[in-house]
């Protein structure tokens, strides 16, 4: 049973446009959410995260966007670069809970000229 | 470089045998998070521990152990392994136990069983 699923294991996007990468969850007891972006042969590193209080949360080129009823949440890249090329996995977690984080299998964002 | 260092990097092994992979967190950090990467999967959470007490157990093994020692280092014991149990096993660090404070991860130990 897959709580937290990106559907799309592969986006190419052309640089300097938007990248969009998106995440549904099952668990409606989540209500804090990550994304984590891992290059080839290191660790993941994060990236942004929202709480459910929230709609969006915005850092630099990176906005997360969260649709509670629609149990959604999309990260955009705007505009794309050459060193977003990596891995992007979105995670669920219950904020008042131990840390149970789910992640999801992840996307392969590559960036073209 | 995430401050969070995991030896060996690369670890071959035989079925039925048990391996040790070690983890040291950035320095302050007194949670340590064990995850586990199969192939074309996402990170599975293991276990957690805080200043040296087990906080949260995600989909590990019984095979599987893991301790946290007073220096704040970590050691995740595997034995009996089976092919299954191929894959990235990472360690992550954090100030707290909370999800809300960033997990700062290793790069990842490969752990191939033939």
């Amino acid at each position: 049973d897959q709580q937290v699923k990106q559907n799309s294991p592969s986006l190419s996007v052309q640089e300097g446009r938007i990248s969009i990468l998106n995440c549904d969850y099952t668990n409606s007891m989540f209500d804090y959410f990550l994304w984590y972006k891992k290059y080839p042969a290191e660790g993941p590193t994060f990236l942004i995260s929202i709480s459910s209080i929230k709609d969006k949360n915005e850092d630099g080129r990176f906005t997360v966007f969260l649709n509670k009823s629609a149990k959604h949440l999309s990260l955009h890249i705007v505009p794309s670069q050459p060193g977003d090329s990596a891995v992007y996995f979105c995670a669920a977690s219950p904020y008042s809970s131990a840390s149970k984080i789910i992640f999801g299998s992840g996307t392969r964002l590559s960036i073209r000229p | 470089d995430s401050g969070v260092t995991q030896t060996p990097k690369h670890l071959i092994t035989a079925t039925g045998q048990r391996v040790t992979l070690r983890c040291s967190p950035r320095s302050g950090d007194l949670s340590v998070y064990w995850y586990q990467q199969s192939l074309d999967q996402g990170l599975q959470f293991l276990i957690q521990y805080y200043n040296g007490e087990e906080r949260a157990k995600g989909n590990i093994l019984e095979r599987f152990s893991a301790q946290q020692f007073p220096d704040l280092h970590s050691e995740l014991n595997l034995s009996s392994l089976e092919l299954g149990d191929s894959a990235l096993y990472f360690c992550a660090s954090s100030v707290g136990d909370h999800p809300s404070y960033e997990q700062y991860f290793g790069p990842g130990t490969r752990l191939t069983v033939t």
